[in-house]
């Protein structure tokens, strides 16, 4: 059964940082590229990161370029999401999702990151 | 990278079927026939419905279908059941990024 369980969510204050943490479980990891989604408190979905297989190719939103940095270790079957200069907007339950040729086909459960003074 | 537009909510009573449009542009839904669409009921993660325009996952039911037209896909529900009241995302290849739609609240009467 594939599995992915997210961690790493909390409270943070506005310039602070944050890693998120993605472990997955029940597939061969190594072989598939992965992607954060987040949602902010009663809004819709919206796509940050995804990183290939491999972690030859990396894309970004628009809106946390600069700022996060997605990364994974095939090793650990872990998929990171480290968050910088975190700003109030950025409030949000963080998905990690696995991407089987763009659907996103499977997703953890989120870890919710506040950004508050 | 601007969201996909979708209605803010759609509603039909049980049995009935209704469409959820997800209107893009060249640049995303017009080119790539990788759209897909997502359920998530209150609290939950985000469930796939349709992928590549107008496949089902293994377990969905076929009372989910979609279809593309130029800059806009849809996703039908027929036969409305009380299960299927959630939230509706479409989402698309976009290049280099990927975008989703605005959402759409399904509410069955």
């Amino acid at each position: 059964e594939v599995q992915l369980v997210e961690s790493g969510g909390g409270l943070v204050k506005p310039g602070g940082s944050l890693r998120l943490s993605c472990a997955a479980s029940g597939f061969t990891f190594s072989s598939y590229s992965m992607n954060w989604v987040r949602q902010a408190p009663g809004k819709g979905l919206e796509w940050v990161s995804s990183i290939s297989s491999s972690s030859s190719y990396i894309y970004y939103a628009d809106s946390v370029k600069g700022r996060f940095t997605i990364s994974r270790d095939n090793a650990k079957n872990s998929l990171y999401l480290q968050m910088n200069s975190l700003r109030a907007e950025d409030t949000a339950v963080y998905y990690c999702a696995r991407e089987d040729q763009l659907p996103l086909d499977y997703w953890g459960q989120g870890t919710l990151v506040t950004v508050s003074s | 990278q601007s969201a996909l537009t979708q209605p803010a909510s759609v509603s039909g009573s049980p049995g009935q079927s209704i469409t959820i449009s997800c209107t893009g542009t060249s640049s995303d839904v017009g080119s790539y026939n990788l759209v897909s669409w997502y359920q998530q009921h209150p609290g939950k993660a985000p469930k796939l419905m349709i992928y590549e325009v107008s496949k089902r996952p293994s377990g969905v039911s076929n009372r989910f279908s979609g279809s593309k037209s130029g800059n806009t896909a849809s996703l039908t529900i027929s036969g409305l059941q009380a299960e299927d009241e959630a939230d509706y995302y479409c989402c698309s290849y976009a290049g280099s990024s990927t975008v989703f739609g605005t959402g759409t609240k399904v509410t069955v009467l």
